[in-house]
């Protein structure tokens, strides 16, 4: 299983756009990276899932270079509400393995006035 | 119209006793996970089910005994609680192995159970 690493904390103002980058050097053929977004005393909820070149959703787009070797969360136009806790998975979504993925630690972005 | 459901959200109990916690879920999925998640916000994997199969253990105290008894409910069982299992316990579920919503084998998480053990 990839083992990745993210920053631990991300301050932003309001209307700012927040990248977060995620390093998985060790990516395997069949992985694909996932990002989950955590808000304060609820469960993680999935916000967007790639596996190369450029996703975007409306809530946010996610970065993935050739190499795959890392990966970038970019979160357009922050708001107060995006306050959150947000985790990169590296894994192969079609194996049993999947579920043995670790969240880790995650990257709490904080978003002020 | 709940996805993923927890019960209780708050547990607080004394060290040595032996608690429950009940999770169910409506959206038909086929695979359950059980989360620890610690004070630092790390986010553990404790269990998986697939249709009531027990297919990921990871290490944990045999004190803790998941049941499955049918694939939209999977229990978490904890005997002889200790100081260290206070935690945010969370449930979720997916669909192994194929497309659900706008991912492949999306996990749909619980609201959480907040045990404290004193």
């Amino acid at each position: 299983l990839a083992k990745t690493t993210q920053p631990i904390s991300m301050d932003s103002y309001e209307g700012q756009e927040v990248n977060i980058t995620c390093s998985h050097n060790n990516i395997a053929t069949n992985d694909y990276i996932t990002w989950y977004q955590q808000f304060p005393s609820q469960g993680p909820r999935f916000i967007i899932q790639g596996y190369k070149t450029k996703v975007t959703n409306e809530v946010a787009s996610l970065f993935i270079p050739a190499d795959r070797k890392s990966s970038t969360l970019s979160l357009p136009r922050v708001s107060l509400s995006d306050t959150a806790v947000y985790y990169c998975l590296v894994g192969d979504i079609l194996s049993d393995s999947w579920g043995k993925l670790q969240f880790g630690a995650g990257t709490q972005v904080v978003v002020t006035p | 119209d709940t996805a993923v459901s927890q019960t209780p959200k708050y547990l607080v109990t004394q060290m040595g006793n032996d608690k429950s916690i009940k999770c169910e879920q409506n959206l038909g999925h086929d695979t359950m996970y059980w989360y620890k998640q610690d004070s630092k916000k790390f986010l553990k994997i404790m269990f998986s089910y697939n249709n009531k199969e027990l297919i990921i253990n990871e290490t944990v105290p045999n004190r803790f005994s998941p049941k499955s008894p049918d694939k939209a409910h999977l229990n978490l069982h904890i005997n002889s609680l200790e100081l260290g299992d206070s935690a945010v316990y969370f449930c979720a579920s997916s669909q192994v192995g194929g497309p659900d919503r706008s991912s492949y084998n999306e996990q749909f998480f619980g609201p959480g159970t907040r045990l404290t053990v004193l």
